[in-house]
């Protein structure tokens, strides 16, 4: 199946500071991708729609000046997540729409995530 | 989308074949049937989807009721590595967004 990565799989970082993190599509262009946001024990959150060349769509309740998304090409979409505080820690995962081709229906394929801890 | 409702947890032994329902009664007709897992700490992995015919492929069947208000996943062959959250999720694919809900959490039983 397609692939998605994302970089660093694993970040720790000082209260106040900023963080990026890369979700690319390995082996087919993504002209959608998606940010969700997990905490322990919890099922994935939706934080918003990235959409290549616009501005990305947000979730109700996600701050889109502190969760900022670029996707700048078909296969990089990045969220910065500005001004990090502990309760900003979580797990970040993207995931990339792949349109398929011919008769086949689309799927989203998902990167491994990404661990904040903020101290 | 269409809400799904799902049991929280499901045990199997392994070897077994392991049998997960997932309720969408008030699915739409133009509304698919997906299913993904989540290992521990890894990002959730595409299983298998449908629209009203079952569906096999190398890692599961996915099996829908007639009226499409239910349906199955079942992994023929359970093994340890099986050990994951499923989520059961209907939508319309050109409407993209995937929203999890709370899914099964299926422990294999060695």
């Amino acid at each position: 199946g397609a692939v998605v990565s994302q970089h660093p799989s694993r970040v720790i970082c000082k209260s106040g500071t900023s963080v990026k993190i890369e979700c690319r599509s390995l082996d087919f262009q993504a002209t959608t991708m998606f940010w969700y946001r997990q905490f322990p024990k919890q099922s994935l959150m939706l934080m918003a729609t990235s959409n290549e060349g616009s501005k990305a769509t947000y979730e109700q309740g996600v701050e889109k000046d502190k969760f900022l998304i670029n996707h700048a090409s078909l296969t990089l979409s990045t969220l910065t997540v500005t001004s990090a505080h502990p309760e900003d820690s979580s797990f970040y995962i993207c995931s990339a729409r792949d349109p398929g081709g011919g008769a086949q229906i689309d799927t989203q394929y998902f990167g491994p995530g990404t661990r904040l801890t903020v101290l | 989308d269409a809400k799904t409702t799902q049991p929280p947890s499901m045990d199997c032994a392994e070897g077994r074949a392991a049998n997960l329902p997932c309720n969408h009664s008030t699915i739409s007709g133009n509304e698919y049937v997906y299913w993904y897992r989540q290992i521990h700490s890894q990002g959730p992995q595409y299983i298998i989807h449908g629209l009203k015919n079952n569906e096999t492929n190398e890692m599961a069947s996915l099996i829908i009721t007639e009226d499409r208000k239910s349906s199955t996943l079942i992994l023929p062959h359970a093994t340890l590595r099986d050990t994951a959250v499923y989520y059961c999720i209907v939508r319309v694919v050109s409407y993209d967004k995937i929203i999890f809900g709370k899914g099964t959490r299926l422990h294999i039983l060695p």
